[in-house]
């Protein structure tokens, strides 16, 4: 059963810690993408990649946060330095990119926790 | 992409059927009506989507009105496995981002 893989599942760390959070999208998607969810702001889009070119990272901090496709099969975000306000969930997902199905395939997520 | 509106929460009967409405009164022609759910702690999961024809799968039926403008997803026999947050997200033919509002909270009850 394909489906989007996310590690770690828990990450607790304290403020100024680099943080790094692993995607492993489902084979032969081509589109990935980073949300993260919060109670206040709900789901929101940092950054998304087609064919591990980044398309859109208007979402995210650009001083802090960082995301890359080192290859197809991995996609990371990483943060540094971290801060309370990161505390949240972050989630992956995948797409065919075909454009009238649009369906993408999230990960279970990443619970982060910066004290 | 065109804006959403949707109640904040529901009740339904478990086995009875769920409907839960979603107005997009700024839809265009070319935008398609999604829906996703989130079980607590879990990602979002696609439910259906659908242009302007009624849509049906193993999951649930989707109806859209003939004006576009709004439209209401169905689970026939609902289950509280169903208890989740239901977004309803309108997106353009080619934009490959998903734009989640606020969504409706939806409660089985036994």
């Amino acid at each position: 059963d394909a489906r989007v893989t996310q590690t770690p599942r828990h990450k607790v760390t304290e403020m100024g810690q680099e943080v790094t959070m692993r995607c492993q999208p489902i084979l032969g998607h081509n589109t990935v993408f980073w949300y993260r969810q919060t109670m206040m702001q709900g789901l929101e889009l940092l950054a998304y990649f087609r064919n591990r070119a980044p398309l859109d990272d208007s979402g995210m901090p650009k001083d802090r946060f960082s995301a890359e496709m080192p290859d197809a099969t991995l996609a990371t975000l990483k943060i540094q330095p971290s801060e309370p306000r990161d505390s949240a969930v972050y989630f992956c997902a995948s797409g065919t990119g075909q454009q009238n199905t649009g369906e993408l395939f999230f990960g279970e997520g990443s619970r982060l926790t910066v004290l | 992409d065109a804006k959403t509106t949707q109640p904040p929460s529901m009740d339904c009967a478990e086995g009875r059927a769920a409907n839960l409405p979603c107005n997009h009164s700024t839809i265009s022609g070319n935008e398609y009506v999604y829906w996703y759910r989130q079980i607590h702690s879990q990602g979002p999961q696609y439910i259906i989507h659908g242009l302007k024809n009624n849509e049906t799968n193993e999951m649930a039926s989707l109806i859209i009105t003939e004006d576009r403008k709004s439209s209401t997803l169905i689970l026939p026999h609902a289950t509280l496995r169903d208890t989740a947050v239901y977004y309803c997200i309108v997106k353009g033919f080619g934009n490959e981002k998903l734009t989640f509002g606020t969504g409706t909270r939806l409660t089985i009850i036994p």
